[in-house]
Parts: structure tokens; sequence; C-alpha cells
């Protein structure tokens, strides 16, 4: 099945800064790929996706990238703000109906 | 427009015991899928449903069951509790073969002593 490891499991960076994310999956049938941010005692919220014929996709100050050949993709958050601070969790799926095969988690600390 | 709502919130059981939880999708969402996480990890997929039929399901053993009703709304049952079975329970909706996008509730924290 499907495999998905996220790095890294914490990040701590300063306000304004900018904060990457980044994972690799193992099945290249997956052509899915969403980011989750989990606040404490909340579900996770979709916050950017991404699909396989598509290399790059951009909302405000997040992004996300894909490489299809590396079986990677990465989130990129710019001048990050305290209320970044959420554990982000990436995920891959082969489509519609399928189910999500989730990475361990990054929780994220922005320092004011 | 109401999103995904899960109930209870919270729950605490012995071993043993039989738990029901359950959910309520997305307004126009037919596909409602269930998720384990552990304190500390990623979800875990359990089931999925669609049509009141259960369509996939990861590696859980047969005490985690559940349902699907004609109004898109769903259960998780897990019989005969562990306690490794403590953890945040996630239902997640979405629009069956349309689309992708899968939208989560707020859990439902077990806690089995």
């Amino acid at each position: 099945g499907e495999n998905v490891e996220q790095h890294p499991s914490t990040l701590s960076v300063q306000e304004g800064d900018s904060a990457v994310i980044k994972c690799t999956y193992s099945d290249s049938a997956s052509n899915y790929f969403p980011w989750y941010k989990q606040e404490l005692g909340k579900g996770p919220q979709l916050i950017i996706d991404i699909r396989s014929n598509v290399g790059e996709k951009k909302d405000q100050r997040i992004a996300v990238t894909l490489n299809k050949t590396a079986k990677h993709f990465s989130l990129h958050i710019t001048e990050t703000q305290p209320e970044d601070s959420a554990v982000y969790f990436c995920a891959a799926s082969k489509g519609a109906g399928n189910m999500l095969t989730f990475g361990g988690g990054t929780r994220l600390m922005v320092k004011p | 427009d109401a999103g995904v709502t899960q109930s209870p919130t919270h729950l605490i059981k012995t071993r043993g015991q039989q738990v029901t939880l359950r959910c309520s999708p997305k307004s126009g969402h037919d596909t409602v899928s269930w998720y384990q996480q552990a304190l500390g990890q990623g979800p875990q997929f359990i089931f999925q449903y669609y049509e009141e039929e259960e369509r996939q399901r990861g590696n859980f053993p047969d005490r985690f069951s559940g349902h699907q009703f004609p109004n898109y709304s769903s259960e998780l049952n897990v019989n005969a509790l562990l306690l490794g079975d403590s953890a945040l329970y996630l239902c997640a909706s979405s629009p069956g073969t349309v689309q992708e996008t899968q939208y989560f509730g707020p859990g439902t924290r077990l806690l089995v002593l």
C-alpha cells in the first residue's frame, strides 16, 4: 500500500520567515495530494491541495510543489505569522472515492 | 452551510465495552470516511461508506464496523474495546466519485480505561 513520509517532525521559525515541509510517497498511482492544518483540539482543516497534472499551486502565502518523478511534494509558507502555529499533515490518494494516506505530521511553531 | 458534525465530542469507556460514534456529512456530500488518530500521529484510514455500503477498508480488525443511513449520515461502532483504541476518531465527507477533497469534522475523543 501507499506510504507517506513527512519531514521535519518539528519546525521552529521566527515570525516573518518562511517554512518548508517536505513529503515523499511510494505509490506512483497516487494523483491527489492535500495538505491539512490541525490546531489543538480540532479536526484537520484543508489548506491547499494539488493534483498530479499540476507542478505548482499557490494561494496567497501558501504554495505547494509536486515532483512526480521523484515522488515528493512540499508545502511552502511565506511571511509566517503566530497564527500559522499548528500541526501540518500531508496526504496522498488515488483520487475521488479513495482513502487518504497521511504523513506523520509537522509541528510548526512561529515565534513572535 | 453546516460542515461535518460529529457526536459526542468526548467519551470515556472501559475495556470490553462497546461504543457508537456518529457523523453527519457536509451538505451535498454522499461519502463518509472514518479515520483513527492516535496521539502525536497522523490519521489512519478505517473505512469508507458510499451508497450505504462499505466501499473501502483499512487495516483494522472486525471489531470496527460501521453503517451509513439513507440521509448519508454514518455511525462507527467499536466492540470489545481495548486500551489501544483510545484515540481521536475523525469523520470526513466528500462528494462521492465527483471530487477527491475530504472535509473533516472536529472528531470524537475516546478514552478507554
